[in-house]
């Protein structure tokens, strides 16, 4: 039982490229979410995705995509990379929509933009 | 709406000395309340959480986190410090009715503590 999952670890961009971020868990969760992680601000909700087929924007959308290819994996994509997005990016599942369900969080991504 | 603040960003203790790391909340409703840690370079782990009941809540590795309705407080104590504990840690919350099902998180404190 891995848990949550995410590849790469470490990536850097150039201006202007494009990439994506993979997440997959293996817990049979219904929720999956992209969060990124700037000094002093917390984390941060980019997307999420209530159930398979469906996704939400969150707090910070612009300049990312995601899919949630099925119930397993969620990506996040980066269509023009900018220096504003180099960050550590986390991705986390919980069981359901159940409002007490705790999330389990990826060991992230740390991605650098030059 | 609801949101929630950790009013310190740096907490330091001595090993062996009790900690309190701080967490006050706001929601429209009841809330469901998450402590979770974060060690370098690690994703957060839940430590414990407040979901109704008996206000001091138990978790992983020694810590508690009391629920103060009155304060809408949630602060998280542990009786003895060790170094491993320092990390990161942050403070969640949700509402229990209405509005989103997404979680609100603290920014986060520091805990130092010192051999």
């Amino acid at each position: 039982n891995a848990g949550v999952t995410q590849t790469p670890k470490f990536q850097v961009l150039k201006t202007g490229q494009s990439m994506t971020l993979q997440c997959a868990q293996d817990m049979n969760h219904n929720s999956m979410y992209w969060y990124r992680q700037d000094p002093g601000m917390g984390l941060r909700l980019i997307y999420y995705s209530a159930s398979e087929g469906t996704t939400d924007k969150g707090e910070v959308p612009n300049g990312y995509n995601v899919s949630r290819l099925n119930k397993r994996e969620f990506s996040l994509r980066l269509e023009s990379a900018a220096p504003s997005q180099t960050s550590v990016y986390f991705c986390a599942s919980s069981s359901n929509r159940d409002r007490y369900s705790e999330q389990y969080f990826g060991p992230g991504t740390r991605l650098t933009v030059t | 709406a609801q949101s929630v603040a950790q009013p310190e960003d740096q907490v330091n203790v001595a090993e062996g000395n009790p900690l309190t790391v701080k967490c006050t909340y706001s929601v429209s409703g009841n809330p469901y309340l998450f402590w979770y840690v974060q060690y370098p370079n690690r994703g957060l782990q839940f430590l414990l959480k407040y979901i109704t009941g008996d206000n001091l809540v138990k978790g992983s590795y020694g810590f508690e986190a009391e629920f103060n309705k009155s304060q809408t407080s949630f602060h998280l104590k542990k009786p003895s410090a060790l170094v491993s504990d320092s990390a990161l840690y942050f403070c969640a919350v949700r509402d229990m009715s209405g509005g989103s099902y997404i979680p609100t998180f603290g920014r986060g404190t520091s805990l130092i503590v010192h051999p």
